[in-house]
């Protein structure tokens, strides 16, 4: 079974802060990828790394920064948290690009 | 406009009312359709994947068929823990870094009564 994980399931932080949210995988996937997810729009598509400290912008990179040093190992940053950053943040992994993307359970985050 | 439509968005069954969801998509070279199901404020968590028109696949009370244009999610006599958000993404040829990536449907929110 894969298994991913998330650092936090809900989180809260001020306008400006710096916000790191991790998510650690165990099955040796090439690939992760962060997603938010908002009522309305859907998952969207933030980040992706298909190797170890590669890295490619999704549909909505802007405000955000990632972070892959390990290959079980993937960060999204929020630079400067904005309210209009408060989401649900999922990370997924896939073995090869183009199959089967596994979640993680979630990070649900408020920006006040 | 939405390259992958779900419909309806939101769906209320009797237990034991069997019903469709419907995926359409616009894009051109599919390389493949995937049905996830996810629970109030959890991640979504994988169902099947097809990959040509006339492909079906099964689990449980749940069936999934594909043509060239959209996918349908059939639940066959349901039950109260069938309750939850179906999504699905597809898969296309894309364009530049695209290639690889899925894009996801907005979701039909299924609640089965007792």
């Amino acid at each position: 079974d894969v298994k991913v994980t998330q650092s936090s399931r809900y989180l809260v932080k001020r306008t400006g802060e710096k916000v790191f949210l991790e998510c650690v995988q165990d099955m040796d996937h090439e690939n992760m990828f962060w997603y938010r997810q908002d009522p309305g729009l859907g998952l969207r598509l933030i980040y992706f790394s298909y190797d170890v400290k590669m890295k490619e912008k999704g549909d909505i990179p802007e405000g955000y920064s990632v972070s892959r040093e390990k290959k079980e190992r993937f960060s999204l940053i929020l630079e400067s948290a904005s309210t209009n950053q408060t989401s649900m943040y999922l990370c997924a992994t896939a073995r090869d690009r183009g199959e089967t993307q596994y979640f993680g359970p979630g990070t649900r985050l408020l920006v006040l | 406009e939405d390259q992958v439509t779900q419909s309806p968005e939101a769906l209320r069954l009797q237990e034991g009312e069997s019903s469709s969801l419907n995926c359409s998509y616009t894009v051109s070279g599919l390389r493949g359709l995937f049905w996830y199901r996810q629970d109030p404020g959890k991640g979504p968590e994988f169902l099947f994947t097809l990959y040509s028109a006339g492909e079906e696949k099964e689990k449980e009370r749940l069936k999934a068929t594909l043509t060239k244009k959209e996918s349908f999610l059939h639940i066959t006599a349901p039950k109260p823990e069938d309750s939850a958000t179906y999504l699905c993404a597809v898969l296309w040829l894309g364009y530049g870094g695209s290639q690889g990536n899925l894009i996801f449907g907005k979701g039909t929110k299924l609640s089965v009564k007792p």
